[in-house]
């Protein structure tokens, strides 16, 4: 069976950095992509981008280019999002999600991290 | 990068039809058969309903199902329930290697 275990809520203050971690298991890691997903507070879902557990090679949205870097860990089958600058707009639950590497569709998603980015 | 979109809100009665649509544009929608749609109710996390614009994955009902015709995609709901009631994204692939979600529509069960 597939699960997404992501790591617990942050509460951080604007200007500081953020790391969330995705264990995956019930699959081959380096066969999948992992997506990453946002959904701030009376938003919807906005996709932010993909690392690709075998090579390591990731591809993000443009806004978030040089803010947002994504790794993966083979040995512990564990995917990693880090934001730094924070602001408040980042305040947000944010979701990982798997993908059969090339299938385009985004299918088992972790349960979510809530991120607080305040004062 | 703009996002798809969808009506803001859908409702109907139970056992009544409803079809929520996701417009977008021959880069993304009308280019690729890869559009998805996911059930998100709150607190939860999303959940694939139906991916390559009419596929259902196992355990999914009959009652959801895709369609598209150009750059819409579309998704519709048999024999409304109370269970259906939620927030429903589409997502489509986009060249560039990228995606985009729907503004997303929320489903009333009156």
């Amino acid at each position: 069976q597939v699960q997404l275990v992501q790591s617990g809520a942050e509460v951080k203050k604007p200007g500081a950095s953020v790391k969330v971690s995705c264990k995956i298991s019930g699959y081959t890691f380096t066969d999948y992509f992992i997506h990453w997903v946002r959904r701030a507070p009376g938003q919807g879902l906005e996709w932010m981008g993909w690392v690709n557990s075998n090579s390591g090679a990731t591809n993000f949205v443009q806004k978030f280019q040089g803010r947002v870097t994504a790794t993966r860990d083979t040995s512990t089958t564990t995917a990693y999002m880090e934001v730094s600058g924070l602001r408040s707009a980042d305040t947000a639950v944010y979701y990982c999600a798997s993908e059969v590497a090339n299938s385009r569709t985004i299918d088992y998603w972790g349960q979510g991290t809530p991120v607080t980015v305040s004062s | 990068q703009s996002a798809l979109t969808q009506p803001a809100s859908v409702s109907g009665s139970p056992g009544q039809s409803i079809t929520i649509s996701c417009n977008g544009t021959s880069s993304d929608v009308g280019g690729y058969n890869s559009v998805s749609w996911y059930q998100q109710h709150p607190g939860k996390a999303p959940k694939l309903i139906i991916f390559d614009v009419s596929n259902r994955p196992s355990g999914i009902s009959y009652r959801f199902s895709g369609s598209k015709s150009g750059n819409t995609a579309s998704l519709s709901i048999s024999g409304l329930q109370a269970e259906d009631e939620a927030d429903y994204y589409c997502i489509s692939y986009r060249s560039g290697s990228t995606y985009v979600f729907g503004t997303g529509t929320k489903v009333t069960v009156l």
